[in-house]
């Protein structure tokens, strides 16, 4: 039973355009929530997190979104860069902070058009 | 400062062969976590060390895995006997522990093992 789930394993998005990435999850105990980006042969890397007290979070191009009602959460990348290009993955956590496992979803691969 | 190193990066073996991999966390990091992912699908947690002790360990698939982290630095993770489910790529990820909601972990690059 999948508590995070990425519906679209892709999306394609023109350079200068916005890309927003999506994800539900089905746990009400999930309080922390985070975007990675993976690159082809590289590990993760974290890219913004939003906790459950706030319904955005903004930094710099990237901005996340929750909607804690809908238990959706939303990542938009303003504007779109080829740099940009990747699987990003949404992960959840019931506590706040680094010291507790994450759910992860199955990704949704970006892939930014000139 | 170094990030996390995992060795090897690939690895190919046949099933029933015993892999060890290694992971390196980065220095002062207590939290180290070990995660696992199968082609297309989520990443999907292992097991959690603080310093040497297992914090959690439900996500190990079964008794044929052994992780181990002797002095709280470095961890292993055994498979034996290798089975072709447990093909994927391994990751480890480390963390202070801070209560800073704007850091996560570091990933390591990950180990591709290909169980034939």
């Amino acid at each position: 039973d999948q508590q995070v789930k990425q519906n679209s394993p892709s999306l394609s998005v023109q350079e200068g355009r916005i890309s927003i990435l999506n994800c539900d999850y089905t746990n009400s105990m999930f309080d922390y929530f985070l975007w990675y980006k993976k690159y082809p042969a590289e590990g993760p890397t974290f890219l913004i997190s939003i906790s459950s007290i706030k319904d955005k979070n903004e930094d710099g191009r990237f901005t996340v979104f929750l909607n804690k009602s809908a238990k959706h959460l939303s990542l938009h990348i303003v504007p779109s860069q080829p740099g940009d290009s990747a699987v990003y993955f949404c992960a959840a956590s019931p506590y706040t902070g680094t010291a507790s496992k994450l759910t992860f979803g199955t990704g949704t691969r970006l892939q930014v058009t000139l | 400062e170094a990030g996390v190193t995992q060795f090897p990066s690939h690895s190919v073996i046949e099933k029933g062969q015993t892999v060890t991999l290694r992971c390196d966390p980065i220095s002062g990091h207590d939290n180290l976590y070990w995660y696992r992912r199968v082609m297309g699908k989520e990443i999907k947690f292992l097991l959690h060390f603080v310093k040497e002790s297992k914090q959690d360990e439900s996500g190990m698939p079964n008794n044929r895995f052994l992780a181990e982290r002797t002095g709280g630095t470095y961890s292993t993770l055994k498979v034996q006997p290798a089975e072709l489910e447990d093909s994927g790529v391994y990751f480890c990820a480390s963390s202070h522990g801070t209560d800073n909601i704007n850091y996560g972990y570091t990933f390591g690059s990950g180990t591709r093992l290909t169980v034939v």
